[in-house]
């Protein structure tokens, strides 16, 4: 399978932990992307990468939330001291450069308890 | 504030007949406009996109048509196939590339 992969896809965790999601994108993509989809919402931006250069973050994105994108190829998403808000889909996607749209992996979704 | 509006959360449409999806937004700035389908379980899935000084692009049995002046756009799929039952965002680019996505349409095909 040579699309992007998301690590675990289904989560559930108890108020107050700290929870880590991995995203392998596709082979070669320089860009990688992190959203957020809530319940009747449509994915919401929350940060990216070029190579391991975390280029932007949304305001979205708060200090208990964490991107890193060590070797330019896969990322992980920390979010740490989760909160019941913090439920939702979080999707990766990736592209391999400025003007080829983005292609999305299944995406994890959390449910914080 | 919502820069991409889809107003119609959800839309049911026969078998062959042509599902019209309609999308608004705020932003004159964006470059390009994009429509990704998402099916359940699945991450979306780009379909299609049109540049801003396009009005039209098709591709197949889709088209996306643009009006800038009202800051609308559409996509039309003829004919509808029950495989295009599906949850279809608008979406919009500025030029750094990040994506800004609409709540979505619902668009059920009915045998």
């Amino acid at each position: 399978d040579t699309g992007v992969s998301q690590d675990p896809r289904h989560k559930i965790t108890k108020r107050g932990q700290n929870v880590t999601f991995r995203c392998d994108p596709i082979s070669e993509h320089n860009r990688l992307y992190w959203y957020r989809q809530t319940l009747g919402q449509g994915p919401e931006f929350l940060t990216y990468f070029q190579n391991e250069a975390q280029l932007e973050k949304s305001r979205l994105l708060s200090d208990r939330f964490s991107a890193e994108r060590p070797k330019g190829s896969f990322s992980t998403l920390e979010i740490q001291r989760t909160e019941q808000g913090d439920s939702a889909m979080y999707l990766c996607a990736s592209s391999p450069h400025v003007g080829v749209w983005q292609f999305f992996g299944p995406g994890t979704r959390l449910t914080v308890l | 504030d919502q820069q991409v509006k889809q107003n119609s959360p959800s839309l049911s449409v026969q078998e062959g007949r042509i599902s019209i999806l309609n999308c608004d937004y705020t932003n004159s700035m964006f470059d390009y406009f994009l429509w990704y389908k998402k099916y359940p379980a699945e991450g979306p899935t780009f379909l299609i996109s049109i540049s801003s000084i396009k009005d039209k692009n098709e591709d197949g049995r889709f088209t996306v048509f643009l009006n800038k002046s009202a800051k609308h756009l559409s996509l039309h799929i003829v004919p509808s196939q029950p495989g295009d039952s599906a949850v279809y965002f608008c979406a919009a680019s500025p030029e750094d590339d990040k994506i800004i996505f609409g709540k979505g349409t619902r668009l059920h095909i009915l045998p």
